[in-house]
């Protein structure tokens, strides 16, 4: 039973590009959890999702950044006009329901130049 | 707000010592509480988890933490330590539910160990 996937493992950008990230959950799983790690951080919660909605965003910033969790495919978490500050650790989360443990991908881990 | 606290950055212990992590947080309720533990470059590994009931928890590799609602505190020990238990070591709570919480988790800012030989 494969675990959390993401992909890609390592990104670099340059500022002003668009960064997407992809989490594909464990089977079975419909919850999925985005965290950001900042440098010398613990995670912080961005966004709760299940198929096709999106429950909680209290965590994402307001602008630039945008998430979806469709039907068929992978979770994307989407980053336009990336600027250095975005350069961090994302880690995807996914669980069986909203109370549930979550199981963590191994991150993607996003440069901006 | 709920917060979560792990007073200590780095610590420090040769093999074979006994390890204590200290984990506080700030909570209306009596929260889920977790520890993961997080190898350089790799993801987050789930040592062991408190929802209810024995306030002493066992997890993997050896593992335990103690949940004490008087101190609001989940402490993480282990008796002796190994070499490969070299790692950051994150606390973290989460809503136990009731409506409009969808179980985020809120971590603390991580404690690094270092082992020495």
């Amino acid at each position: 039973n494969a675990g959390v996937m993401q992909n890609p493992r390592h990104l670099v950008r340059r500022r002003g590009q668009e960064a997407r990230l992809r989490c594909s959950p464990m089977k079975g799983h419909s919850h999925v959890y985005w965290y950001r790690q900042l440098p010398e951080e613990g995670l912080k919660f961005m966004v709760y999702l299940q198929k096709e909605n999106i429950i909680d965003e209290s965590g994402m910033p307001k602008e630039r950044f945008s998430a979806e969790f469709p039907k068929e495919g992978p979770s994307i978490l989407r980053i336009q006009q990336v600027v250095r500050g975005d350069s961090a650790a994302y880690f995807c989360a996914s669980s069986l329901g909203p109370h549930n443990e979550q199981f963590f991908g191994p991150g993607t881990r996003l440069t901006v130049l | 707000a709920q917060s979560v606290t792990q007073p200590d950055i780095h610590i420090t212990v040769s093999e074979g010592a006994s390890l204590e992590l200290r984990c506080n947080y700030s909570y209306g309720a009596t929260p889920y509480l977790f520890w993961y533990v997080q190898s350089p470059g790799q993801g987050l590994q789930l040592l062991l988890k408190y929802f209810s009931g024995d306030t002493l928890v066992q997890g993997i590799k050896g593992f335990e933490a103690e949940f004490k609602r008087s101190q609001s505190s989940f402490n993480l020990r282990k008796p002796s330590v190994h070499w490969s238990d070299a790692a950051e070591y994150f606390c973290a709570v989460g809503d136990p539910g009731g409506s409009g919480n969808t179980g985020k988790l809120i971590f603390g800012q991580g404690t690094t160990l270092q082992v020495k030989p």
